[in-house]
């Protein structure tokens, strides 16, 4: 079985500039999130999907950062402008569906770097 | 706001040793998960603990899940270089049916 894919690994972009990230989820699962992860914390939920609707979406700031899920598949996460504090690793997971107990699947991340 | 605090937040030991890091939080989950997070990845799902005073073996891994349902801890015995990594428990509120809370982390480096 396939895990979740993301691209790119890396980017290094400069402060003002914008950036897209890609997700690809396990095939059938119905929910797919999208975490903010800075250099020794633990990961921090921007937006959750379940199938092409938004669930949650409280942490993400909505003045920079967008994303969108068409077709209940791939999801993409943009941020416009960026800023220095968005340096991070970008995770996307996904699981089966929402709800207690369900494990979720993380992709690899996406190291972005803001100079 | 509901937190996971984890301690200690880093921890460096000779192979071999045995260990216990923790994940405390003044909230009650229904279920709390732990996962193994290397360098480069995402984070892995290593076990679940739903009932209050459970615990979970997984070869030399050691979950115990408090009898209160608010805290739980991880023990390592024998602990070989290949255990090293960032340790991240998850608890699911019990108010709350989808989102997890997460920990800061652990960094264990287990030194051959």
């Amino acid at each position: 079985e396939a895990g979740v894919a993301q691209s790119p690994r890396y980017k290094i972009i400069e402060k003002r500039q914008s950036v897209a990230f890609w997700c690809n989820p396990i095939s059938g699962h119905a929910t797919l999130y999208w975490y903010q992860q800075i250099l020794g914390q633990g990961p921090k939920l921007l937006i959750q999907f379940q199938n092409n609707g938004v669930v949650d979406d409280s942490q993400l700031p909505k003045d920079r950062f967008s994303a969108e899920r068409l077709k209940g598949v791939d999801s993409t996460l943009k941020i416009q402008p960026a800023k220095l504090e968005d340096s991070a690793v970008y995770l996307c997971a996904s699981s089966f569906t929402s709800g207690q107990g369900y494990e979720q699947y993380f992709g690899p991340g996406t190291r972005l770097t803001v100079t | 706001t509901q937190l996971l605090e984890q301690s200690p937040q880093f921890l460096s030991i000779q192979e071999g040793e045995n260990l216990t890091v923790y994940c405390n939080s003044s909230s009650v989950f229904s279920s709390l998960q732990w996962y193994r997070q290397e360098p480069g990845e995402g984070p892995v799902l290593l076990v679940t603990v739903v009932t209050g005073g459970e615990v979970k073996k997984l070869k030399r891994l050691t979950f115990q899940f408090g009898d209160a349902r608010k805290d739980s801890s991880l023990h390592i015995t024998a602990a070989q270089p290949g255990d090293t990594g960032l340790y991240l428990c998850a608890g699911a509120p019990r108010d709350s049916n989808y989102q997890l809370i997460w920990g800061a982390g652990t960094k264990l480096i287990i030194k051959p």
